[in-house]
């Protein structure tokens, strides 16, 4: 069974902090994602990524980097946090493959992240 | 607005009773997608679909590509059932992205 695991289920940091969110996949999938997940807004891509040291920028990249310096590894960078990214953090994992290859993400339990 | 439009937004019922979940979409799609988060955050895929009807256990998901409109069927509901379920979709399949639903909140009481 794929597991994705993400470092912390709940997160608490001060406003200007920064902060890394890691998440590990034991499946050697080439394509990994970072989501927030807000009250009436549904998930939200941030960035993704299908290869080491490459990534791709999501719908709300602004105010977050990430790293994907390991093919099992995707960090999620806050680089001075701000109250409006205190969110439900989730990670994802799928592999490389498309049409009727194609398999569906594989989710991380989430970070609850408030920022103070 | 949304791309991808889910009803109702909150659902209760008793155990027992025949669920219907709505999802509805704008523009055409290569695949969508039914997802459930339980209290606590995971997320599971439960059906990837891109025609017809699916059905794993209690679960039955159908999709109408003319009419952009999928439904995600629980018959015989329990308590063990409650959770959001969420719709997603890939509107292109060239593209990993996927455009999410704001989920459907189910209680299921006993």
């Amino acid at each position: 069974d794929v597991k994705v695991t993400q470092s912390s289920r709940y997160l608490v940091k001060r406003t200007g902090e920064k902060v890394f969110l890691e998440c590990v996949q034991d499946m050697d999938h080439e394509n990994m994602f970072w989501y927030r997940q807000d009250p009436g807004l549904g998930l939200r891509l941030i960035y993704f990524s299908y290869d080491v040291k490459m990534k791709e920028k999501g719908d709300i990249p602004e105010g977050y980097s990430v790293s994907r310096e390991k093919k099992e590894r995707f960090s999620l960078i806050l680089e001075s946090a701000s109250t409006s990214q205190t969110s439900m953090y989730l990670c994802a994992s799928r592999p490389l493959g498309g049409g009727p290859e194609y398999q569906p993400q594989h989710f991380g339990d989430g970070t609850r992240l408030s920022i103070l | 607005k949304n791309e991808v439009e889910q009803s109702p937004q909150n659902l209760t019922a008793q155990e027992g009773e025949f669920i219907t979940i709505n999802c509805s979409y704008s523009v055409g799609i290569s695949a969508l997608h039914w997802l459930q988060q339980h209290p606590g955050g995971g997320i599971v895929s439960l059906f990837m679909l891109s025609s017809g009807k699916k059905k794993h256990g209690r679960l039955i998901a159908t999709i109408n590509i003319q009419e952009k409109h999928s439904s995600l069927h629980i018959t015989a509901s329990h308590p063990r059932d409650s959770a959001v379920y969420i719709c997603a979709v890939r509107f292109a399949s060239v593209t990993d992205k996927l455009i999410f639903g704001t989920g459907t909140r189910l209680q299921v009481f006993p």
